[in-house]
């Protein structure tokens, strides 16, 4: 049973433009949401997160919406860089619990 | 060094052996978590300390596998009678406190593969 979800396994954008992640969650007692990155050969590394009384979390040039009755959060990057193509996954907490749910992951190759 | 530290990076073992992977965590950091990776996924949680204490360990996925903090500080996760699907990436970390907004801090992980 996968409680969170990124359906798409890749993306590709043109450098400058904007990179337009999603992930979707089944469990509605998650209330705290967190984006990780990941490089090859390293582990996932804190991007942003995002508390389920706020529907928006901005932090450079990255931003968080949450639409909490959808069950599905985002993650915008404006402007793309090469440096931002990685994996990315979602992630989700209940209860202030740290235990943390993983989504599967979505991998974003920025062309220059 | 300032991140979470973890060995082997590598490790190869022979089904049905032991094996023992550590974990240094952030100095300072009360809670400490354990993964599972395996290839296309995302991680997976296995345990979970606060100090030395293990709070949940929902995620082990069987009684082959043990993890232990004694002190507060160093982890290490043991794999008993090794089979091929334990192959994976294990990865640990850590984070200051317990409670929400406290984000966790990943090692790089050690690659386990089970011949």
């Amino acid at each position: 049973d996968q409680q969170v979800k990124q359906n798409s396994p890749s993306l590709s954008v043109q450098e400058g433009r904007i990179s337009i992640l999603n992930c979707d969650y089944t469990n509605s007692m998650f209330d705290y949401f967190l984006w990780y990155k990941k490089y090859p050969a390293e582990g996932p590394t804190f991007l942003i997160s995002i508390s389920s009384i706020k529907d928006k979390n901005e932090d450079g040039r990255f931003t968080v919406f949450l639409n909490k009755s959808a069950k599905h959060l985002s993650l915008h990057i404006v402007p793309s860089q090469p440096g931002d193509s990685a994996v990315y996954f979602c992630a989700a907490s209940e209860g202030g619990y740290q235990k943390v749910t993983f989504g599967t992951g979505t991998k974003l190759q920025v062309i220059p | 060094g300032a991140g979470v530290s973890q060995s082997p990076r590598y490790k190869v073992a022979k089904r049905g052996q032991d094996v023992a992977l550590r974990c240094d965590p952030i100095s300072g950091h009360v809670s400490l978590f354990w993964y599972q990776q395996a290839l296309g996924q995302g991680p997976e949680f296995l345990t979970y300390f606060q100090n030395e204490a293990q709070l949940d360990k929902s995620g082990l996925p069987s009684d082959r596998f043990f993890a232990e903090r004694p002190e507060g500080s160093v982890s290490t996760l043991k794999i008993q009678r090794t089979q091929q699907e334990d192959s994976a990436v294990y990865l640990c970390a850590s984070s200051l406190q317990t409670g929400v907004g406290q984000p966790q801090h990943f090692g790089d992980g050690t690659r386990l593969s089970i011949l």
